[in-house]
């Protein structure tokens, strides 16, 4: 059973950057793919980019371009999102979530980590 | 971007009630569809996977169905535990996309 464990809660004040990891344990595949979703506060689920960390490959949606950087560390299987620039409107729960990666055909959300909650205020 | 747009956005049912949330593509995914459920303060959590395809270990009462643009998920029989949002997602094309997402709750 893949395990996703997060860092925990950050305050950040705006135009500063966060960065936020996520442990992966567990599972056999070595070449998943872990994407970062974020949800503001009573809002729907936003895909933010995804990296496949034995590749060091990643894809970043268009609206975070510039700002994201999603990086992994292949030794202690840890991913890292950092996202610069911050407001307000980035105050969000954000989540790492494990896909089947390069080995399926098929990409879903297998596993998700708890959610790390970032505010970012003045 | 292909944007994914769910109905209802909310719906309140009694319990051993069915329903059915619908999701439109804004252009074809093929079956590149997947339907999670997200309770309050949980991460979501993986129904189907592939438009049909139900995960290891979810209720049989949970289908899915479609593809190309039109997919549907189906609940039979609701139980007071499925009160949850429900959100649809494509992998077909990047970036990757969620639903808007359904509010299912108990009456």
């Amino acid at each position: 059973q893949v395990q996703l464990v997060q860092s925990g809660a950050e305050v950040r004040k705006p135009e500063s950057s966060v960065k936020v990891s996520c442990k992966a344990s567990g599972g056999t595949s070595s070449t998943f793919g872990i994407s970062w979703v974020r949800q503001a506060p009573g809002q729907g689920l936003e895909w933010m980019g995804r990296i496949i960390p034995v590749l060091n490959i990643a894809n970043y949606a268009q609206k975070f371009q510039g700002r994201v950087t999603i990086t992994a560390d292949i030794a202690t299987s840890t991913t890292y999102m950092e996202l610069s620039g911050l407001t307000s409107e980035d105050t969000a729960v954000y989540y790492c979530a494990r896909d089947p990666g390069v080995a399926a055909l098929i990409h879903y959300f297998e596993s998700w980590g708890l959610g790390t909650p970032v505010t970012v205020s003045s | 971007e292909i944007v994914l747009t769910q109905s209802p956005d909310f719906q309140s049912v009694t319990p051993k009630e069915n329903v059915t949330i619908s999701c439109r593509a804004s252009q074809s995914v093929g079956s590149f569809l997947q339907w999670y459920q997200q309770k309050p303060d949980q991460s979501p959590k993986l129904l189907i996977k592939y438009a049909s395809q139900a995960f290891s270990g979810v209720p049989s009462r949970f289908s899915g169905s479609g593809s190309g643009t039109d997919f549907t998920l189906t609940i039979t029989s609701l139980e007071a535990e499925d009160a949850a949002t429900y959100y649809c997602h494509q992998s077909g094309n990047l970036p990757w996309t969620f639903g808007q997402g359904t509010k299912v709750e108990i009456k």
